[in-house]
């Protein structure tokens, strides 16, 4: 089993559209847990961090789910600029971050 | 503030040749990692440096791969010799203290043929 399953997609929705992505994790001892971005052919860049309570950054809601060990993203009110890979992770030993594979998401006019 | 800076961006070998890469971390930042991502995947953590020592090099296939950070500040990563399944991405990010936020340069895609 995987560390961080996500769902590879892609998601194809048109602009304005509500989007979630969920995301499991196996090691119920993860303590941080965050969104990535990553654009085709560049660098991943943090979106925003995960906590236990959820937490809001205008258009996307992120949510966590301890007892189940899942993640979610969700983003309202989709732009065509929110095209890009979104990688779920979780922070293992030595705080380092084991990250999902990704979710392709495409928005279109 | 200068982001991470990675060269070379583009590097094609054949395999059983040897390749480094050149990581310059944020300037203050303590926590150095370099990553391998292959097409469809995600990041893998090969190896992290805490200023010169390292603190997780699990992942690092040591038969083949090195890296150092002599000085606390710059580093590289070495494969010698390559293979193949060494086609990827290798990402070089760093953190101004262990579990905060990484910060990713732009990567060193290599191919191997």
């Amino acid at each position: 089993r995987k560390e961080v399953e996500q769902d590879p997609g892609p998601f194809n929705v048109p602009e304005g559209a509500t989007v979630a992505f969920n995301c499991t994790y196996s090691n119920s001892a993860s303590q941080s847990f965050f969104w990535y971005r990553q654009d085709c052919r560049k660098e991943p860049k943090l979106l925003m961090s995960v906590y236990s309570s959820g937490n809001e950054d205008g258009r996307f809601t992120a949510q966590l789910n301890r007892a189940s060990q899942y993640i979610s993203l969700l983003i309202r009110d989709s732009k065509l600029s929110d095209s890009a890979t979104y990688l779920c992770v979780v922070s293992g030993g030595y705080n380092k971050l084991i990250f999902g594979a990704g979710t392709r998401l495409a928005v279109h006019p | 503030e200068a982001g991470v800076a990675q060269s070379p961006r583009y590097k094609i070998i054949e395999k059983r040749q040897s390749v480094a890469f050149w990581c310059n971390p944020i300037s203050g930042h303590a926590t150095l990692y370099w990553y391998q991502q292959i097409l469809g995947q995600g990041p893998k953590l090969l190896i992290q440096f805490q200023n010169n020592g390292v603190v997780d090099d699990s992942q690092l296939p040591k038969d083949r791969f090195s890296a150092e950070r002599l000085k606390g500040v710059d580093s590289t990563l070495k494969i010698q010799p390559a293979k193949l399944e060494d086609s990827a991405v290798y990402l070089c990010a760093s953190s101004p203290r262990r579990g905060g936020t990484q910060y990713f340069g732009p990567g060193t895609r290599l191919t191997v043929t």
